[in-house]
């Protein structure tokens, strides 16, 4: 059963960057594309974006300029940054698997548990 | 403002049958496969349906998929209270070349 966790620091101070892990176990990394989405307090679900384990990505065009995401296979892990956050990138974050089964980049069925971001100084 | 639709609450009573709709354009739904997801409270996504109508191992006939056009349509069969929960559709947008969410649907179990 393939799991994943996400891990960094909970609290992150306006203007700087953010940096999230996610590790996953049960499975490898390799051959898979990876997500990454987020989840204001009492709303919706937003799509930041994607990373195959080769390296290449897909960012969401409203977040593209801030992110970067990079992957480690020797770890088993990939990772994202989010640089300039504001209140407004205050959210739980999530990252999933694609689905390699589906045909859509949408299709993600395995999720972390999501950690909770806040902005604050 | 979301680029998928979906109405934000549905409720049936128990042993009923509910549909959730989800509604796009040409560039996201009228091209692409959607999928379907349930989050229970305080707790990640689930996927539900893929690719329009497929439903992963593990998720009861009770939740189907349907898409017609630019709507996608998530049906549950035999409600019951446990089903109470957010769903949310999301397909790709080939013009944002991205994944887009709908906003989201409460649903209440009376």
């Amino acid at each position: 059963q393939v799991q994943l966790q996400e891990s960094g620091p909970g609290l992150v101070k306006p203007s700087e960057t953010l940096s999230l892990t996610c590790s996953v176990s049960g499975g490898s990394i390799s051959s898979h594309y990876w997500s990454w989405i987020r989840q204001p307090p009492g709303k919706g679900l937003e799509y930041i974006g994607y990373i195959y384990y080769s390296g290449s990505t897909k960012y969401s065009p409203s977040l593209k300029s801030r992110v970067t995401m990079s992957v480690d296979t020797s770890k088993n892990q990939f990772s994202l940054k989010l640089s300039s956050v504001t209140a407004a990138d205050a959210a739980v974050y999530y990252c999933a698997r694609v689905d390699p089964s589906g045909r859509s980049a949408a299709s993600l069925d395995y999720w972390g548990q999501g950690t909770l971001v806040t902005v604050s100084s | 403002q979301s680029v998928l639709t979906q109405p934000p609450s549905v409720s049936a009573a128990p042993g009923q049958k509910v549909t959730i709709s989800c509604s796009g354009s040409s560039s996201n739904m009228g091209k692409n496969y959607v999928s379907w997801y349930q989050q229970l409270p305080k707790t990640a996504p689930k996927l539900l349906i893929y690719d329009n109508n497929k439903r992963p191992s593990g998720i009861p006939d009770r939740f189907s998929g349907s898409k017609s056009g630019t709507s996608a349509t998530l049906g549950i069969t035999g409600l019951q209270t446990g089903d109470e929960a957010d769903y949310y559709c999301g397909t790709w947008d080939s013009s944002l070349s991205a994944v887009v969410f709908g906003g989201g649907t409460t649903l209440t179990v009376l």
